[in-house]
């Protein structure tokens, strides 16, 4: 079945540089690639998506790139401030209503004021 | 106004006993989902609803028993708990299956002694 891997397990980054989050996913008919943020007891919550038919998506202060042809997809987060500080969840679907939404294993971002 | 409402935000009982937690949004989705996050911050589909039909069981032990008595309702009752069942439960809703924004409630802790 759909496997997704993502790196690091945690990060920690200085106020104002910029933090990147990396994952892979098994199934090349994949084409939808969620990214949700998650706080300290709190529920996650969706920053960012992006679709197969797209190599990347930016808003703001985040960007999401893909690869379909290597199976990665990554999160960009430029000047970067502590509020930013959270769990980061990637997944991944191939759509249809039969099959799920596959969660990375989450990165622990960490950034020091 | 809440999107996406569950209760009891905590929930403490002894092994054996059967409990219930329910979710309710009102964003007028289709498709409702209950989620298993573990102490590692694991977050594990368990089961999706689609206009208050079942169409994803992932493998949960049948002690789990969800019940959708309507599109907005998706309420989870669990028999004989386990130690293995403490987890946060998170309830979501979207409008499209699995390719779409997923919102979070904001989850049960479920402490199991």
């Amino acid at each position: 079945g759909e496997n997704v891997e993502q790196h690091p397990s945690t990060l920690s980054v200085q106020e104002g540089d910029s933090a990147v989050i990396k994952c892979t996913y098994s199934d090349s008919a994949s084409n939808y690639f969620p990214w949700y943020k998650q706080e300290l007891g709190k529920r996650p919550q969706l920053i960012i998506d992006i679709r197969s038919n797209v190599g990347e998506k930016k808003d703001q202060r985040i960007a999401v790139t893909l690869n379909k042809t290597a199976k990665h997809f990554s999160l960009h987060i430029t000047e970067t401030q502590p509020e930013d500080s959270a769990v980061y969840f990637c997944a991944a679907s191939k759509g249809g209503a039969t099959n799920k939404l596959i969660f990375g294993t989450g990165t622990l971002l960490a950034v020091q004021p | 106004d809440t999107a996406v409402s569950q209760t009891p935000k905590y929930l403490v009982t002894q092994m054996g006993n059967d409990k219930s937690i329910k979710c309710e949004q009102n964003l007028g989705h289709d498709t409702m989902y209950w989620y298993k996050q573990d102490s590692k911050k694991f977050l594990k589909i368990m089961f999706s609803y689609n206009n208050k039909e079942l169409i994803i069981n992932e493998t949960v032990p049948n002690r789990f028993s969800p019940k959708s008595p309507d599109k907005a309702h998706l309420n989870l009752h669990i028999n004989s708990l386990e130690l293995g069942d403490s987890a946060v439960y998170f309830c979501a809703s979207s409008q499209e299956v699995n390719t779409d924004t997923q919102y979070f409630g904001p989850g049960t802790r479920l402490t199991v002694l």
